[in-house]
């Protein structure tokens, strides 16, 4: 079964930074690409980024774009999240979640609280 | 990358059917039959109820249907259950490999 297991989250200071993991299994995580999806408190959820099955190519919504990246090591079945520059306006519960086989999600973590707090 | 426009809430009692409705633009939901929904008890992961506008994963009982029409799609719970009870999310592909979801709807099982 698909398993997704997030790490890294915490409290950070604005301005600060910090990296987010997500374990793999259950899949041949290689073979899909993979989102980070964020929900804030009392909020929906947000769209944060997308990477293809072999880190080709890269895409991020405009709320996160340039300050934080998404990469992958297939050879660990490992996605991460690098964040920088963080706002308190980031403050939210961070998910790792599988593409499908068509343009939707179809597994997903149970996410990794970051909080941007001084 | 507007967000999508879902009610707050919703409710409705056991066996009955209810709607939750999602609409979005010409650029994301009217534009392509690429709508998603997922349930969300708090705490734990979100599952995938519905894609591709009307799609059923295996496992999800045929009480949950999708529909589309122009920027509006819609989820639709009939035979309501107490275990319904949850946060629904729906979510369009938006072209350019990006997506955007709703703001999500507190479905309450009276």
């Amino acid at each position: 079964q698909v398993q997704l297991v997030e790490s890294g989250g915490g409290v950070v200071q604005p301005g600060g930074s910090l990296r987010l993991s997500c374990a793999a299994s259950g899949f041949t995580f290689s073979s899909y690409g993979m989102h980070w999806v964020r929900q804030a408190p009392g909020k929906g959820l947000e769209w944060v980024a997308f990477i293809r099955y072999d880190g080709s190519k890269k895409y991020d919504a405009d709320s996160v774009k340039g300050r934080f990246t998404i990469s992958r090591d297939n050879s660990k079945n490992t996605l991460y999240l690098q964040m920088n520059s963080l706002r308190a306006e980031d403050t939210a519960v961070y998910y790792c979640a599988k593409d499908g086989p068509g343009w939707y999600i179809d597994y997903w973590g149970q996410g990794a609280l970051v909080t941007v707090s001084s | 990358q507007s967000a999508l426009t879902q009610p707050r809430s919703v409710s409705g009692s056991p066996g009955q059917s209810v709607t939750i409705s999602c609409t979005g633009t010409s650029s994301d939901v009217g534009g392509y039959n690429y709508v998603s929904w997922y349930q969300h008890h708090p705490g734990k992961a979100p599952k995938l109820m519905i894609y591709d506008v009307s799609k059923r994963p295996s496992g999800v009982p045929d009480r949950f249907s999708g529909s589309k029409s122009g920027n509006t799609a819609s989820l639709t719970i009939s035979g309501l259950q107490a275990e319904d009870e949850a946060d629904y999310h729906c979510c369009s592909f938006a072209g350019s490999y990006t997506w955007v979801f709703g703001g999500g709807t507190k479905l309450t099982v009276l």
